[in-house]
């Protein structure tokens, strides 16, 4: 897999190959980080989460990694497969103060045959 | 499993109608949230509510009103409809304990003519 920002929208890449999506979040007290999946005509997924004690999480097939220094977040998935081919974005928020969350606008991931 | 239920999935409407779009969540949660989600803006919000009766505007408030009468409804109101409101709209819901993902229905794409 190939890392993109969100300034490309788009990555593609090939079934059974790992992929890399990355997040640039901007405000530095958020300290909850989730990445979300949305496939076509559907609502946003819930995929994986981190707090900001943690720099690393892992779940099936994925992980997620934060960098706070850079307040820089990504999330790999290992082994793509076609039903991975979606939009994810990040969001992110804290937990005092507002209850708001704060979308990244996506990266569709094509996984090609 | 969690549910977050928006009552339509596409509406038509005309330039001028009010226009109610309605969510329901099954799981008790204290916030609730209205987004509008637009190729290469992400989502964006227009208002948000974490009590009954209790609401405060988002980033894109104007056009829009809510209403949240009880904890499970939370219901979006466009006074006046306008073509620039042509868009897919997102519910969330999550708990008020901060640090906590938000759960999407479906989205109702709207589309005004």
């Amino acid at each position: 897999g190939e890392n993109v920002g969100l300034h490309l929208p788009t990555l593609s890449v090939q079934e059974g190959d790992n992929s890399i999506i990355n997040c640039a979040y901007s405000n530095s007290a958020s300290d909850y980080f989730i990445w979300y999946k949305q496939e076509s005509g559907k609502g946003p997924q819930f995929i994986i989460d981190i707090r900001s004690n943690m720099d690393k999480r892992q779940g099936q097939r994925v992980t997620v990694l934060l960098n706070k220094t850079v307040k820089h977040l990504s999330l790999q998935i290992a082994a793509t497969q076609p039903g991975d081919s979606a939009v994810y974005f990040c969001a992110e928020n804290m937990s005092s103060g507002t209850y708001k969350y704060i979308f990244g606008t996506g990266t569709r991931l094509k996984v090609l045959a | 499993d969690v549910k977050v239920t928006q009552s339509s999935r596409y509406l038509v409407k005309r330039t001028g109608e009010k226009v109610f779009l309605e969510c329901v969540q099954d799981m008790d949660h204290e916030n609730m949230f209205w987004y509008r989600q637009d190729p290469g803006l992400g989502l964006r919000l227009i208002y948000f509510s974490y009590d009954v009766k209790m609401k405060e505007k988002g980033d894109i408030p104007e056009g829009y009103s809510v209403s949240r009468e009880k904890k499970e409804r939370f219901s979006l109101i466009l006074e006046s409809a306008s073509t620039n409101q042509t868009s897919m709209y997102l519910c969330a819901s999550s708990s008020g304990q901060g640090r906590a993902e938000a759960f999407f229905g479906q989205g109702t794409r709207l589309t005004v003519v």
